[in-house]
């Protein structure tokens, strides 16, 4: 069965402290991971995705098949990076669905 | 593109009552998806359209759920009848399946609340 996990609901750090949000996922084949970002009421936006191998806003995350996980990085956080965060699966045979996690709502406090 | 365009974005309305939730997928995109987000549960597949069929509908809570995409650029999530357990963000997204690398665009999402 395909599951995403996000164990932590919610991650509070201080500006400019380093910041890991965990996702582990569980899926039999070769997946697609992404990052999905949802500020305040608004719509999901893509922020990155493992094939493209790219730093978004300073975040960053690598997938580790041996460990299924693909946990998002940045060394300093910010104030606006405050958000809900998902981390989302997809299979390999690609049926265009996307499998989320449960979110962790990131805070950075000043 | 506008991208993903959903109504209302708002709705409130009585135990009950039908609702229905409109979306408008970019355009050229061959997939489209409801989903819906509670605090309980996250995010959640309701269902899945490829070229205007419905393809994965597992997700639909119920009968009082009902999908439909009549065209490509256009697709209806109803509920009959609704029930204070249905209020939840009813997102649509949309992406063209078959190119490597797709990306599932969301709309602003229908806030629905049943009272």
């Amino acid at each position: 069965a395909q599951r995403v996990t996000q164990p932590e609901k919610l991650l509070s750090v201080f500006k400019g402290a380093p910041v890991e949000l965990k996702c582990n996922y569980s899926y039999s084949g070769s997946p697609e991971l992404f990052w999905y970002v949802q500020y305040s009421r608004q719509r999901l936006q893509l922020l990155l995705r493992h094939i493209s191998r790219e730093s978004i806003k300073g975040f960053t995350a690598d997938l580790n098949k041996g460990e299924t996980s693909f946990h998002l990085k940045k060394p300093f956080a910010q104030e606006e990076d405050s958000a809900m965060y998902y981390c989302a699966l997809r299979g390999s045979s690609n049926t265009g669905k996307l499998i989320f996690g449960q979110g962790t709502t990131l805070q950075v406090k000043p | 593109d506008a991208g993903v365009i959903q109504s209302p974005r708002h709705e409130v309305t009585e135990m009950g009552q039908e609702v229905t939730l409109r979306c408008k997928p970019i355009s050229g995109h061959n997939s489209l998806f409801w989903y819906r987000q509670t605090m309980m549960r996250g995010l959640e597949l309701l269902i899945y359209f490829n070229n205007n069929v419905p393809i994965d509908d597992s997700g639909m809570p119920e009968d009082r759920f009902s999908a439909k995409m009549p065209n490509a650029s256009f697709s209806t999530l109803k509920i009959q009848p609704s029930e204070p357990r249905d209020s939840a963000v009813y997102f649509c997204a949309s992406s063209l399946e078959g190119r490597a690398g797709n990306t599932i665009y969301f709309g602003e999402g229908s806030w629905l609340t049943v009272v």
